[in-house]
């Protein structure tokens, strides 16, 4: 009973790369959900998706940041051009309908040199 | 005033022992409250989720005060495997659960 997958677990990118960050959600899960974690930070809400559909993007910076969920394969979180202040563990949570707890994949750290 | 703030910690206890964690939250329209663990570098967990009439769950205890916008999670007789970061998170998005805001955490090291 696999439980949310990200990947990659460790990911080090230059500052001006790109990032691309993975989540399978749970099995029978079709909503998926973006947190951020900045270093001695809570964790803040980014991105809601359903397959195929923006729900809400209203934690999401303006620029250098998107989403997607596709039809078929993981959602992605698409980090362009990136910036030392990008460097944070950015976990990814799917639930089956919406207001379910949410089950958290275990993260993405990327760090920017 | 922060959205959700949580005793800085850290917290060091010996094990049996009790201990508390507080929370307040910003928000009075806030509908849902949750406490989540989190063990080192990896992702959080739902502990249990806090309802007004308070509710217990084994050891763990939370208690919600919505005049004061205040929570509360009590471990009694605490074990080694206790050891984590406890987070107090607030749904502050109206009617659905996912826009969750998390406190910054409270580390508890539970000692033998």
């Amino acid at each position: 009973n696999a439980g949310v997958m990200q990947n990659p677990r460790h990911l080090v990118r230059r500052r001006g790369q790109e990032a691309r960050l993975r989540c399978s959600p749970m099995k029978g899960h079709s909503h998926v959900y973006w947190y951020r974690q900045l270093p001695e930070e809570g964790l803040k809400f980014m991105v809601y998706l359903q397959k195929e559909n923006i729900i809400d993007e209203s934690g999401m910076p303006k620029e250098r940041f998107s989403a997607e969920f596709p039809k078929e394969g993981p959602s992605i979180l698409r980090i362009q051009q990136v910036v030392r202040g990008d460097s944070a563990a950015y976990f990814c949570a799917s639930s089956p309908p919406p207001n379910s707890p949410l089950h958290f994949g275990n993260g993405t750290r990327l760090t920017v040199t | 005033r922060k959205e959700v703030e949580q005793d800085p910690g850290p917290f060091n206890v010996p094990e049996g022992a009790t201990v508390a964690f507080n929370c307040t939250y910003s928000n009075s329209a806030s509908q849902s409250f949750f406490w989540y663990r989190q063990d080192c570098r990896k992702e959080p967990k739902l502990l249990m989720s806090v309802y007004s009439s308070g509710n217990e769950d084994g050891r763990f205890t939370a208690q919600l005060n919505r005049a004061s916008q205040y929570i509360s999670l009590l471990i009694r007789d605490s074990k080694l495997s206790d050891s984590a970061t406890y987070l107090c998170v607030v749904n502050m998005g109206g009617g659905s659960n996912y826009k969750l805001t998390f406190g910054k955490g409270t580390l508890l090291t539970v000692n033998p």
